[in-house]
Formats: C-alpha cells, structure tokens, sequence
C-alpha cells in the first residue's frame, strides 16, 4: 500500500511569492493534516482536512490555507512569502477517527530567500 | 489546549543500553498517546501508542509507558542502537472546540546512540 506522497520534496522562492504545495493520502484515509517543522519548534499544526472540509485549524496566519478535494487529496498554499516561512512542511493521512494514527510523508522542503 | 512536553532536548546514551525518552501533558481531555521518530530530510515515522486503560505497551524494543496521575508518558527502548539515532516526537489529541480534536506534538529529544 503507498505511503503518503508530497511534492514538490524542494522548492525555493522569492520573498513576496505564492507557493502551493500538494499530498496524496494513503488509499482509503479521508483525513489529511498538514504541519510546518522549523528548527527548535517541534511540529506545528497547519489545519486539517476531513471529506473536503477544515475540520481544525491551527494559529497561522490568514496567507496560510489549504483545501481537500473529493479523492482526498489536498494542497496547501502559502501567499506573499515571507522569510520566516522556510521550514519542512509535511502532511499526514488518517482515518480521521479520534485516537486514530496519522501517517506522514517525506515532506516539501521551502525555502524562502 | 492540551500542552504536550518534552523537557529534554537531547539525550546520549551507549549502544546496548536503555534509553529514556519522557513526555509530560498538563490536562486529560483525551489520554490517548503516540510517539513518532524523525530522521533528518524524512517525515515522521510512527512507533508506538497508548491509550487510557493500559499503563504499558510494548512492541519489540520499545515499551511505552503512561502514569495518569503523575501525567508523564515514557518511551523506553532496549536495547539501543546507533540506527535508533532520531529525533523521538510525544503526541496527544487535543480538543480544539466541540467535537473535533486535533494532533499535537512536543518539542521533541535528539536521541543519540554511541557505538
């Protein structure tokens, strides 16, 4: 069974810029979190996605957004660029029961310059 | 919101011996837990969870163990290897209003094994 897939795993970008990134889910997995990993700060929780619609959100401001389409899949877009934005982003599929396991994948690497 | 915490950012311990990993939570609206391991360039990768109505699971080398009333969970791994070399991430969900709960991690521990 495949795994969860992102793309791009790198990307550099201009300050100011849009970039959009994308997730497959595992088959079958109707939930898709995404998180930013920075240095020191752990991971930190984007949003999340269940049958198409933001069923939690995490503390990041309005240029962050994300949707799910209808085969589960989902992007995630991050507008005018800033610096600070340069981080591991990676996006998990799950069940989407409570107490259930996420699973990740390898991650899109942005960097900001 | 559920805290999740990782007091240690690293540990070195000795190939062949325990390692220790601990997590502590600051409330209980939902004692379900999960530890992941991270290498470098690599998404998370999940290991072990636990929930409320047992105190241990084990699988292979790794045991995970949860004491409710001291909220501290603890990842022990027998005995470690230089593969095990990793950053260890402690996760629960937290209820983020109604219903829905969301997947929170802590800082994480570099964990390094010494050949």
């Amino acid at each position: 069974k495949a795994g969860v897939t992102q793309t791009p795993r790198y990307l550099i970008k201009t300050r100011g810029q849009q970039v959009t990134l994308s997730c497959s889910p595992i088959s079958g997995h109707r939930s898709v979190s995404w998180y930013q990993q920075t240095p020191g700060q752990g991971l930190q929780f984007l949003f999340e996605y269940f049958s198409e619609t933001q069923r939690n959100k995490g503390n990041f401001p309005g240029r962050f957004s994300g949707r799910q389409f209808s085969n589960s899949r989902s992007e995630m877009n991050v507008s005018t660029l800033e610096l600070g934005d340069s981080a591991l982003y990676l996006c998990a599929s799950g069940r989407g029961d409570l107490g259930n396991t996420i699973y990740f994948g390898e991650g899109s690497w942005l960097t900001v310059v | 919101d559920q805290q999740v915490k990782q007091n240690s950012p690293s540990l070195s311990v000795q190939e062949g011996r325990i390692s220790i990993l601990n997590c502590d939570y600051t409330n209980s609206m939902f004692d379900y837990f999960l530890w992941y391991k991270k290498y470098p360039a690599e998404g998370p990768t999940f290991l072990i969870s636990i929930s409320s109505i047992k105190d241990k699971n084990e699988d292979g080398r790794f045991t995970v163990f949860l004491n409710k009333s001291a909220k501290h969970l603890s990842l022990h791994i027998v005995p470690s290897q230089p593969g095990d070399s990793a950053v260890y991430f402690c996760a629960s969900y937290v209820n983020s209003g109604g219903s829905n709960y969301k997947l929170t991690f802590g800082k994480g521990t570099l964990l390094t094994v010494n050949p």
